[in-house]
């Protein structure tokens, strides 16, 4: 039982470049969610799911799109990369009450 | 407007010494209230969690936190810290809404002094 993996831990683009952040869940949980966390700033909800074939925007979505066609994976995509989505990426599952939290994907964009 | 203020960016104690982290939201109900602690490189942990009844939560670690109404706020304590507590802590709500969205506090860094 894994938990929750993030795809890759590690990243550094150049401006204008796209990439796809992978997360996956083994736990059958329903809820998926993606955060950034920036210095001083907490973590920050970017996109949510309540289920397979579902998305939602969270709090600061520009410039993310998500998928989730597979209920145990949760895509996180950066079309066209900029400096200001230098961050750590943090992917979550939840059960009925409680979040599970992924070990982060640290991304640069020079 | 922040919903959930951790008031104290950076707390240093000696080993051995009392901890109080501060955590105050802003929502009209009750919601549901957190800690996670986040050791470097690392990923959230959490370490307790109130829904109702009583008051006083007990987590891991040696962790407690209060949920005092009247204040709004939900203080994370630990009577005897450890130099393995140094870590980063972060307060989170959730409004109680069937997403299950967690608003996190800005976070408070702790230093251990040996």
């Amino acid at each position: 039982n894994a938990g929750v993996t993030q795809t890759p831990k590690f990243r550094v683009l150049k401006t204008g470049q796209s990439m796809t952040l992978l997360c996956a869940q083994d736990m059958n949980h329903e809820y998926m969610y993606w955060y950034r966390q920036d210095p001083g700033m907490g973590l920050r909800l970017i996109h949510y799911s309540v289920g397979e074939g579902t998305t939602a925007k969270g709090e600061v979505p520009d410039g993310y799109n998500v998928s989730r066609l597979k209920k145990q994976n949760f895509l996180l995509g950066l079309e066209s990369a900029a400096p200001s989505q230098t961050s750590v990426y943090f992917c979550a599952s939840r059960d009925r009450d409680e979040q599970y939290f992924g070990p982060g994907t640290r991304l640069t964009v020079t | 407007a922040q919903s959930v203020t951790q008031p104290d960016i950076h707390i240093t104690v000696s080993e051995g010494a009392s901890l109080e982290l501060r955590c105050n939201y802003s929502y009209g109900a009750t919601p549901y209230l957190f800690w996670y602690v986040q050791s470097p490189g690392q990923g959230l942990q959490l370490l307790l969690k109130y829904f109702s009844g009583d008051t006083l939560v007990q987590g891991i670690k040696g962790f407690e936190a209060e949920f005092k109404r009247s204040q709004s706020s939900f203080n994370l304590r630990k009577p005897s810290v450890h130099w393995s507590d140094a870590a980063e802590y972060f307060c989170a709500v959730d409004r109680g809404s069937t997403l299950g969205r967690l608003y996190f506090g800005r976070g408070t860094q702790l230093t251990v002094w040996p």
